[in-house]
């Protein structure tokens, strides 16, 4: 099946610096990549959606100034958590969909990245 | 507006038989996903149905009732490993998948 990396799969950082999560599909070519944010117990909360060579579309309370998403390549996206914060404390997953393959356009996710702000 | 609607929580016994219901409003339908989420990790893709009927992989199998808005997810001969959340995903007109809140399953000896 398809896999997707993501890296770092956890990281604690100080208040006010910036953190970024690369996410890459490993053995297919993803034009759309998904950000999501989890908080515990909770369901997942898409934050945007990445388009290859285009820019992100950003669900609605979602600030793009604040969570930069860069889809440079059909293998890789990046999120940039600016200027985190303790409330940006949350597990950060992305999806990719493989629609070259003979599925229906399922999501494949990523592991995960647990990002704790001090 | 959109939403997808799935129990919180349910509890059944090593063994037995478990049906996980869910329904669904999108704007369109382009099918509805289950995955299986375990705690701090990614969710992994169980199945997809687009048409009405039985759709089984093995000890899963998905329904769906289109006219109805309504899906469920039976899981059978339960395993300890199968304590996990499911979630529930309606793809809409915009093929965006629209999430339930997930239903916490806890597999009792």
């Amino acid at each position: 099946g398809a896999v997707v990396s993501q890296h770092p799969s956890w990281v604690i950082c100080k208040s006010g610096t910036s953190v970024k999560i690369e996410c890459r599909s490993l053995d297919f070519q993803a034009t759309t990549m998904f950000w999501y944010r989890q908080f515990p117990k909770q369901s997942l909360m898409l934050m945007a959606t990445s388009n290859e060579g285009s820019k992100a579309t950003y669900e609605q309370g979602v600030e793009k100034d604040k969570f930069l998403i860069n889809h440079a390549s059909l293998t890789l996206s990046t999120l940039t958590v600016t200027s985190a914060h303790p409330e940006d404390s949350s597990f950060y997953i992305c999806s990719a969909r493989d629609l070259g393959s003979a599925g229906f356009g399922e999501q494949f996710f990523g592991p995960g990245t647990r990002l704790t702000v001090l | 507006g959109q939403n997808i609607d799935q129990p919180t929580e349910m509890t059944a016994t090593e063994g037995a038989i478990v049906q996980i219901n869910c329904t669904y409003q999108t704007s369109g339908f382009n099918g509805l996903f289950w995955y299986q989420q375990h705690a701090g990790e990614a969710p992994t893709f169980l199945s997809y149905n687009v048409l009405d009927g039985l759709e089984e992989k093995g000890r899963f199998s998905s329904f769906l009732s289109r006219s109805k808005g309504y899906s469920y997810l039976l899981l059978k001969e339960l395993q300890m490993k199968d304590s996990a959340s499911y979630l529930c995903a309606g793809k809409d007109s915009n093929y965006q998948l629209i999430w339930g809140a997930g239903t916490k399953l806890i597999i009792k000896p």
